[in-house]
């Protein structure tokens, strides 16, 4: 099955400033690549995802890009801001399924 | 706007007993999938089923059983509770094999 890492676990950066998680996969044949949003007592939510025919995508401060040649995919978020502060689970799809990353916890400190 | 919901958001039972978590989505999705959330681990899948009547496993599936007899609804049970099962139990369902939207969660606490 896929084996998803994610890096790093804890990421504190200072309000403005960028921030950078990494993924990793397994399986060549995973064609999808989403990142979930999660806050403090609520449910993961849907940020942007990218699927395996495209390198880049934007959506306003955030970004991810995707390697199938290394197999690794990053998301970037810009000019972070108090409200970023969550912790991001990266994830690939396998068949039916998804296998997320262990989750990286960002703190944006004002 | 997609609503999945879960049928309790805290849960505490006792070693043995015989726990049902149940997951409700009101979106016609034919995919729906029961996690488990534990620090430093992320989202493990327990078991997922693609259709009504339909079920398989995740990748942590011992110790779970489910069940889905109608295309809304997605049953976890625990057969006989045990204390490394405390844990966040995460509903997700999903149209096809893409977006998946996910339930509340329930903390449930096995004493």
């Amino acid at each position: 099955g896929e084996n998803v890492e994610q890096h790093p676990s804890t990421l504190s950066v200072q309000e403005g400033d960028s921030a950078v998680i990494k993924c990793t996969y397994s399986d060549s044949a995973s064609n999808y690549f989403p990142w979930y949003k999660q806050e403090l007592g609520k449910r993961p939510q849907l940020i942007i995802d990218i699927r395996s025919n495209v390198g880049e995508k934007k959506d306003q401060r955030i970004a991810v890009t995707l390697n199938k040649t290394a197999k690794h995919f990053s998301l970037h978020i810009t000019e972070t801001q108090p409200e970023d502060s969550a912790v991001y689970f990266c994830a690939a799809r396998d068949d039916y399924k998804l296998s997320f990353g262990a989750g990286t916890t960002v703190t944006v400190r004002a | 706007d997609v609503k999945v919901t879960q049928s309790s958001r805290y849960l505490v039972k006792r070693t043995g007993e015989k726990v049902f978590l149940e997951c409700v989505q009101d979106m016609d999705h034919e995919n729906m999938f029961w996690y488990r959330q534990d620090p430093g681990l992320g989202l493990r899948l327990i078991y997922f089923s693609y259709d009504v009547k339909m079920k398989e496993k995740g990748d942590i599936p011992e110790g779970y059983s489910v069940s889905r007899e109608k295309k809304e609804r997605f049953s976890l049970i625990l057969e006989s509770a045990s204390t490394n099962q405390t844990s966040m139990y995460l509903c997700a369902s999903s149209p096809k094999p893409y977006e998946q939207y996910f339930g509340p969660g329930t903390r449930l606490t096995v004493t």
